[in-house]
């Protein structure tokens, strides 16, 4: 079963407009939340990721925010740019299985110029 | 090119063949991990390699998948007997601890 439910499955924003994804999870032992960029034909990239003992953590124009008691996290993107259109996924990871990560079916963004 | 390197790029084979893929990690990375991933889906986790020794395997990694990493350098995935459903991006992971993965660019498979 999928251990993290992301959302939406694609959106559409406008150039300097914020980009949103919230995902979701079930199992609190989670201790690491990465997201991850992939653009056509590449791998995924790390983007930035958080921890659970902090509620947000901002780098650029990329912010998460932890909502540790609702399990949910999602990622901002601000003043979005062309070259942002891409597929964002949203990862889990359990300290006792820190090789294995457990993905979201990922959100494709499309910056219109 | 000091990145995450696998060949090939594409993969077109008839059911029932069998086929090989090649993953060149990060040179000073000892972690090395197999994912899985399908149109409209994020990558699901296949295996994964701590230097030559490979420490788990998922239960999507039926018997007629074998990975390898002889040597604890580069890694090959073999699949026996290719089914349609075996169709997907085969991306490549390494890493020197549980955190930043760097992935390839993936092995585009198709099988017809």
């Amino acid at each position: 079963q999928q251990q993290v439910k992301q959302s939406p499955q694609s959106l559409i924003v406008q150039k300097g407009g914020i980009s949103i994804i919230n995902c979701a999870y079930e199992n609190t032992a989670f201790d690491y939340f990465p997201w991850y960029q992939q653009f056509p034909g590449k791998g995924p990239a790390l983007l930035i990721a958080i921890r659970p003992d902090v509620s947000e953590k901002k780098e650029g124009r990329f912010t998460i925010s932890f909502n540790k008691s609702a399990k949910q996290f999602s990622l901002h993107i601000m003043d979005s740019q062309p070259g942002d259109s891409a597929t964002y996924f949203c990862a889990a990871r359990l300290p006792s299985n820190d090789y294995k990560l457990s993905f979201g079916a990922g959100t494709t963004v499309t910056v219109r110029a | 090119d000091t990145g995450v390197s696998q060949d090939p790029r594409h993969k077109i084979t008839k059911r029932g063949q069998n086929v090989t893929f090649r993953c060149d990690p990060i040179s000073e990375h000892n972690r090395l991990y197999w994912y899985r991933q399908t149109l409209g889906q994020g990558p699901e986790f296949l295996t994964y390699f701590q230097n030559e020794a490979q420490l788990e395997k998922s239960r999507l990694l039926s018997d007629r998948f074998s990975a390898e990493r002889p040597k604890g350098s580069f890694s090959t995935l073999e699949i026996q007997r290719t089914e349609q459903g075996d169709s997907a991006m085969y991306l490549c992971a390494s890493s020197t601890h549980g955190e930043k993965l760097f992935f390839g660019s993936g092995t585009q498979l198709s099988v017809l």
